[in-house]
């Protein structure tokens, strides 16, 4: 099966500062990828649809500027979490999309801000 | 927008019975179903999907049903093993956007 990494897999770090998430497909290209933030018992909710070569689509709410995203290449896009505060602190998932409506995950990155 | 509820929350059956995880959703536009399979330390995989094309699908131990009039899909898993135990999210999407339920941890007790 297809499959998508995410680095880091934990970080902790203090109030204020930036923190650099990345997903990538490590077998195969991905036009589009999928920013998720997951609360403890609750479902994934999407933040946001990044495509490659062009700007990512937000979902309401979901602070651009604050959560930004860059989808550099079919295989890389990464969420920087700029001026990071605790209430930030969550799991955070990426997929990939391979074909239409087929998306895979990776396995999710633990941000924790002091 | 579409809103997807799934049931049980948690959910514990003995090893070699079956477990069943219903899902039900608000949009009628809504075309595919896929079911994800997330263990500890993994990442999520999809394990088995349905389009609204058909109203059963099944692979090995796994089934899916889909019921569009009622809006309601369910995962069956049969004979269940202790590599079963896994937290399991429904989604439900219409075109690229999926929405997802809140999961169901799946406890197989052996």
């Amino acid at each position: 099966g297809a499959v998508v990494s995410q680095h880091p897999s934990r970080v902790i770090c203090k109030s204020g500062t930036s923190v650099k998430i990345e997903c990538r497909s490590l077998d195969f290209q991905a036009t589009t990828m999928f920013w998720y933030r997951q609360f403890p018992k609750q479902s994934l909710m999407l933040m946001a649809t990044s495509n490659e070569g062009s700007k990512a689509t937000y979902e309401q709410g979901v602070e651009k500027d604050k959560f930004l995203i860059n989808h550099a290449s079919l295989t890389l896009s990464t969420l920087t979490v700029t001026s990071a505060h605790p209430e930030d602190s969550s799991f955070y998932i990426c997929s990939a999309e391979r074909n239409s409506n087929e998306q895979f995950f990776g396995p999710g990155t633990r941000l924790t801000v002091l | 927008g579409e809103n997807v509820e799934q049931h049980p929350s948690t959910l514990s059956v003995q090893e070699g019975d079956s477990a069943v995880i219903k899902c039900t959703y608000s949009d009628s536009a809504s075309n595919y179903f896929p079911w994800y399979k997330q263990e500890l330390g993994k990442g999520s995989q999809l394990i088995i999907d349905i389009r609204s094309n058909v109203g059963e699908k099944k692979d090995q131990r796994i089934a899916v049903t889909l019921n569009k009039t009622a809006k309601h899909f369910s995962l069956h898993i049969t004979e269940t093993q202790p590599e079963d135990s896994a937290v399991y999210f429904c989604a439900a999407s219409y075109g690229e956007k999926l929405t997802f339920g809140t999961g169901t941890r799946l406890t197989i007790i052996p």
